[in-house]
């Protein structure tokens, strides 16, 4: 299996500021990423995959990067909203694996 | 607009074995290319995928839990199914259900693969 990890795991931030997320994987996986919001009590919800094109709908203040073993997803300017917990996820092979999660919480 | 709900018994006794379904609403399950898989996440953590399945009966699983599962579809029901057995608190978790897709990449380059659209899961506790 594919080991993902992510980091950090806690992230304290301000509305307003920009932030980054870090996902590494023990093997290359060239662009075969995902990004995901969760919310408490929620389902996560898909914002960006191929590591960087953003799915329909979602804010475009959220942006991927990233291939072979080091991905990024930055949220440029949080909103209140925002605030959550965001896990990768590979699918370059199986099987399927998400990453620890990184909560994003109000400083 | 395509939406998953997952439904089953909320309670399961430790050795026995956890039975779950997923209605897919507003299209067909067998409709364009798309993977159905089932993913659970205990409380506090993180999220495990635990296998897919396509509309032909076609299955991959997690090996970390194969021996113990299966993953069936009804098209006529336009459902598909999870069933884990020899459960034991290990498996307490929230199990979702969820759509894989073959979403476009812009500009023509072809295509990738995410879990685009998420049932709004359902508490799973083993306990006696």
């Amino acid at each position: 299996a594919i080991w993902m990890t992510q980091s950090p795991s806690l992230l304290s931030a301000s509305t307003g500021d920009r932030v980054t997320i870090s996902c590494r994987m023990s093997q290359g996986i060239s662009s075969y990423l995902a990004w995901y919001q969760q919310k408490p009590g929620k389902a996560p919800e898909l914002l960006i995959y191929a590591a960087s094109t953003l799915q329909s709908g979602v804010p475009s203040r959220f942006s991927g990067s990233g291939s072979g073993t080091d991905f990024t997803l930055t949220i440029s300017c949080l909103q209140s909203e925002d605030f959550a917990t965001y896990y990768c996820q590979q699918y370059y092979s199986f099987p399927y694996t998400f990453g620890q999660g990184t909560k994003l919480e109000i400083k | 607009q395509v939406q998953l709900q997952e439904s089953g018994p909320g309670l399961v006794k430790p050795s026995q074995t956890l039975s779950l379904t997923c209605t897919v609403s507003g299209g067909s399950i067998s409709s364009g290319s798309y993977y159905w898989s089932w993913i659970r996440q205990p409380a506090g953590k993180g999220l495990e995928w635990i296998g897919r399945i396509y509309t032909s009966g076609s299955t991959n699983y997690n090996p970390s839990l194969k021996s113990r599962v299966t993953i069936s579809v009804d098209t006529s029901k336009n459902q598909f199914s999870l069933k884990l057995s020899s459960v034991t608190a290990a498996d307490t978790a929230v199990y979702y259900c969820a759509r894989r897709s073959l979403l476009y990449l812009p500009g023509g380059a072809g295509g990738a693969f995410a879990f685009d659209i998420w049932g709004q899961g359902t508490m799973v506790t083993v306990s006696s």
